[in-house]
């Protein structure tokens, strides 16, 4: 079992600069949750799918915050253009919905917005 | 106030000592997770638990529903414990995530 696996581990770049942010679930899995960690704020719910579809974007931080999930085995967050506040850890989690079955997360993007 | 609290913020021991970490929570839920974060960052699920006691090698985790509380309990407490301990109310009808601010758990050897 690969796990969640989150593409860049970290991430680098300028402000104004477009970031993308890759997430592939486990293979079964029908729920997708981008999180995202901030020392002020803790872990966030930015946007959950499920079945591929959008369900609940409410903690979508604003318009240059943007979320796809073009197929079960695929997303992206977008970040454009990005600004320093933007800096954290973002989180890619995984789970089953049909019954209670825990998230399994992936490790992580560290994002750095100079 | 938040939905989810956790209590101690930082907890510093030695190694062998029993541990405790609470979290007691404002909002509805289906089940209440614990988490444990590394230093290095990776998230990964303790337990997950709706009613009564689970436990796992030496941890524990208890849950009382009608007082909306859960505790997490590290028993011989050992350096490679060392980590952020996160708990998160879990409501099955809306599938979110309430987490907690974190317990910075640190094992002296």
């Amino acid at each position: 079992d690969a796990g969640v696996i989150q593409s860049p581990r970290h991430e680098v770049t300028e402000m104004g600069q477009e970031v993308t942010l890759r997430c592939k679930p486990i293979s079964g899995h029908n729920s997708l949750f981008w999180y995202r960690q901030t020392m002020m704020r803790g872990l966030e719910l930015l946007i959950y799918f499920n079945n591929n579809v959008p369900i609940d974007d409410s903690g979508m931080p604003e318009d240059r915050f943007s979320a796809k999930m073009p197929n079960a085995s695929f997303s992206t967050l977008k970040i454009q253009p990005s600004e320093p506040r933007d800096s954290a850890v973002y989180f890619c989690a995984s789970t089953w919905t049909g019954g209670n079955q825990p998230q399994h997360f992936g490790d992580g993007t560290r994002l750095s917005i100079l | 106030k938040n939905e989810v609290e956790q209590s101690p913020q930082n907890l510093t021991a030695q190694e062998g000592e029993f541990i405790t970490i609470n979290c007691s929570y404002s909002v509805g839920i289906s089940a209440l997770h614990w988490l444990q974060q590394h230093p290095g960052g990776g998230i990964v699920s303790l337990f997950m638990l709706s009613s009564g006691k689970k436990k796992h090698g030496r941890l524990i985790a208890t849950i009382n529903i009608q007082e909306k509380h859960s505790s997490l309990h590290i028993t011989a407490s050992h350096p490679r414990d060392s980590a952020v301990y996160i708990c998160a109310a879990f409501n099955f009808g809306n599938e979110k995530l309430t987490f907690g601010t974190g317990t910075r758990l640190t094992i002296i050897p």
